[in-house]
């Protein structure tokens, strides 16, 4: 049973526009939750993080918010950039990675 | 700094065969980790260590094997490769349970 889920496959914006990527989790206990981008034929790269202290954490462009009632994050991108174009996982500590959205920016 | 490497890069095995995936890491981190990545599956973990000399399992490490007998390296064995071991194998390094920084994967094809 899967314990991080994005339901969200992929996902188009606009240049210049948010881009907002969502991941729900199960377990209530879980305390620490991170962002990976992932480019095709490389690794992962860590983007952002949020503990479960916190209900936003921001850096630059990005954005997490988690909302521990909903066992529910978000990453937010604004302004959205070609550059961003890449799968974006959201993960539980290093154990549960969610399945991935493929973000397109449109320029 | 190389950061995380891995070794080989593309392998292609019969069944049965055995291999050994090599993780190295010059960060001087803690925890090292074993994942696969399948189509639709996103990263699962295979196995992990907390420090040298320790191992321990992760969701799915049925048929691997892994040994951390020096801080910076982490390997990954097969002992008798089957096509349901057809993946890309990504080896990560952290920091306690901070952030990971992960290799840039090895493609396995088990014919």
């Amino acid at each position: 049973d899967q314990q991080v889920k994005q339901n969200s496959p992929s996902l188009s914006v606009q240049e210049g526009r948010i881009s907002i990527l969502n991941c729900d989790y199960t377990n209530s206990m879980f305390d620490y939750f991170l962002w990976y981008k992932k480019y095709p034929a490389e690794g992962p790269t860590f983007l952002i993080s949020i503990s479960s202290i916190k209900d936003k954490n921001e850096d630059g462009r990005f954005t997490v918010f988690l909302n521990k009632s909903a066992k529910h994050l978000s990453l937010h991108i604004v302004p959205s950039q070609p550059g961003d174009s890449a799968v974006y996982f959201c993960a539980v500590h290093q154990f549960y990675f969610g399945t991935g959205t493929s973000l397109t920016v449109i320029p | 700094n190389a950061g995380v490497t891995q070794t080989p890069k593309f392998r292609v095995l019969k069944t049965g065969q055995s291999m050994t995936l090599l993780c190295a890491q010059d960060m001087n981190h803690e925890y090292m980790y074993w994942y696969r990545q399948d189509p639709g599956m996103g990263l699962r973990l295979i196995h992990y260590s907390v420090g040298e000399g320790t191992t321990a399992k992760g969701e799915v490490p049925d048929g691997y094997n892994v040994s951390r007998l020096k801080k910076q390296n982490f390997l990954l064995g097969l002992e008798s490769a089957a096509p349901s071991q057809t993946s890309v194998y990504f080896c990560a390094s952290s920091r306690r349970q901070f952030e990971q920084y992960f290799g840039p994967g090895t493609r396995l094809t088990v014919t």
